[in-house]
């Protein structure tokens, strides 16, 4: 089991460019999160999916989107990067519930210049 | 809204001695859990506790639930350089059903 993965590990992107951060889980979790944890703070939930076609907004939403095609897959789309995305970005999943104990992904390390 | 407030923010102490961190709620929990991340890492999950008055131990750690279930602590003895982290406590939100987490305590340890 690889567990939680994303891709990339680290990015620098340009003001205005788009990407797509990847998240895959192997563990047929069907709740699936993307938080974002600025330099020093603690996590801050963007968007979660209870399970294949199904996504909801968290707590910071603006500027991102989401999609859930599979049970595995939950990628995290940044359109027109701003500096104040510039963050580190983790996936997690949870398998019984939405309190269930969360499994992340090693993040990714997005720098908007 | 449901909150949950961790204290302190930030400890540093001399290696050997204990540190303990505290997760408060407004509302009585079902559960609560505990996680660690290393500099550079990812959070870790370390335990759950589910009842009144739970105390768990793991080697040098010890967390423990209120008996109304409305904080917890986890005390590390003689710390160590590789409890150096930032440690957050989770609750389920009763208002969302997602879990909430505390903003968590950096534990730095000076060898």
């Amino acid at each position: 089991n690889a567990g939680v993965t994303q891709t990339p590990k680290f990015r620098i992107l340009k003001i205005g460019q788009s990407m797509t951060l990847q998240c895959t889980q192997d563990m047929n979790h069907n709740y699936m999160y993307w938080y974002r944890q600025d330099p020093g703070m603690g996590l801050k939930l963007i968007y979660y999916s209870v399970g294949a076609g199904i996504t909801d907004k968290g707590e910071v939403p603006n500027g991102y989107n989401v999609s859930r095609s599979t049970t595995e897959d939950f990628p995290l789309r940044l359109e027109l990067a701003a500096p104040s995305q510039t963050s580190v970005y983790f996936c997690a999943s949870s398998g019984a519930s939405s309190t269930d104990t969360q499994y992340f992904g090693p993040g990714t390390r997005l720098t908007v210049l | 809204g449901q909150q949950v407030m961790q204290i302190p923010q930030y400890q540093h102490v001399q290696e050997g001695e204990d540190f303990t961190t505290y997760c408060n709620s407004s509302t009585t929990l079902s559960n609560i859990q505990w996680y660690k991340q290393r500099p550079g890492g990812h959070p870790v999950f370390l335990i759950q506790l589910v009842k009144s008055g739970e105390v768990k131990k793991q080697k040098r750690l010890t967390f423990q639930f209120g008996e109304a279930k409305k904080n917890s602590s986890l005390h590390i003895t003689a710390t160590q350089t590789t409890d150096v982290g930032t440690y957050f406590c989770a609750v389920g939100s009763s208002n969302t059903g997602k879990l909430i987490f505390g903003q968590g305590t950096t534990l730095q340890v000076k060898p």
